[in-house]
């Protein structure tokens, strides 16, 4: 069975300043996808990134990148010039390609950006 | 204007009684999916459905039903056989078929239900 691990249950950071958020996951397959979704106190779930498990070059959108270790099973988010609205909560999803759709989800971070 | 629609945003309802909760897409999506947040927990996976008229269980679909009559409507039926259904239930829609670099799941607003 596939799990995700997310260790960190809440984080904060200095509004413009850089936090990494941290996930590991355990699976023995080869073929999958991971996913950082963000949710604000709104708490509508948005995609923040996605990464192909076969691509060796990380994912970056716009502040947003990873690290993504595939023998080490881990996945971070890299927050660069962080800003008031990217307070809420982070979840890091696995999904095998063949599970039909099936995300799997850690428990999530907090993160608070402060002024 | 795409999107998934939930409804209602807040239901209440007293023990022993049947709820069913909206969803609806306009996105074309073929795939929908039900989740469930408890407070602390991430997401967990009730039901699916990839094309109309067929839907498969996830984790958790215990005390639950769903229906898949119309690609852009999945709603999700809460019996009284779930013994603690107080939770927030999220809706998510995917192009679905081949799963392919593009599938990614865009979920709606939510619906909290909390039984009295």
């Amino acid at each position: 069975a596939q799990t995700v691990t997310q260790s960190q249950p809440e984080m904060s950071v200095q509004e413009a300043e850089t936090v990494t958020l941290s996930c590991t996951y355990d699976t023995s397959e080869n073929n999958y996808y991971l996913f950082w979704y963000k949710q604000p106190p709104s708490r509508q779930m948005i995609l923040v990134i996605r990464q192909e498990a076969y691509k060796q070059q990380n994912a970056t959108e716009n502040r947003f990148s990873v690290n993504f270790q595939k023998a080490a099973k881990s996945f971070s988010l890299k927050i660069s010039d962080s800003q008031l609205g990217d307070t809420a909560m982070y979840f890091c999803a696995f999904m095998w390609v063949g599970s039909q759709g099936n995300l799997i989800f850690g428990k999530g971070t907090k993160l608070s950006v402060k002024p | 204007d795409g999107g998934i629609t939930q409804s209602p945003k807040y239901l209440f309802r007293k023990e022993g009684q049947n709820v069913t909760l909206s969803c609806e897409q306009n996105l074309n999506h073929d795939a929908m999916y039900w989740y469930r947040q408890d407070p602390g927990q991430g997401l967990r996976l009730i039901y699916y459905s990839q094309i109309v008229n067929d839907f498969q269980k996830g984790d958790i679909a215990e005390g639950y039903s769903v229906s898949r009559e119309k690609k852009e409507s999945f709603p999700l039926t809460v019996t009284s056989a779930q013994k603690n259904p107080t939770a927030f239930y999220l809706c998510a829609s995917s192009m679905g078929r081949e799963f392919s670099a593009t599938d990614t799941q865009y979920f709606g607003p939510g619906t909290r239900l909390t039984v009295l």
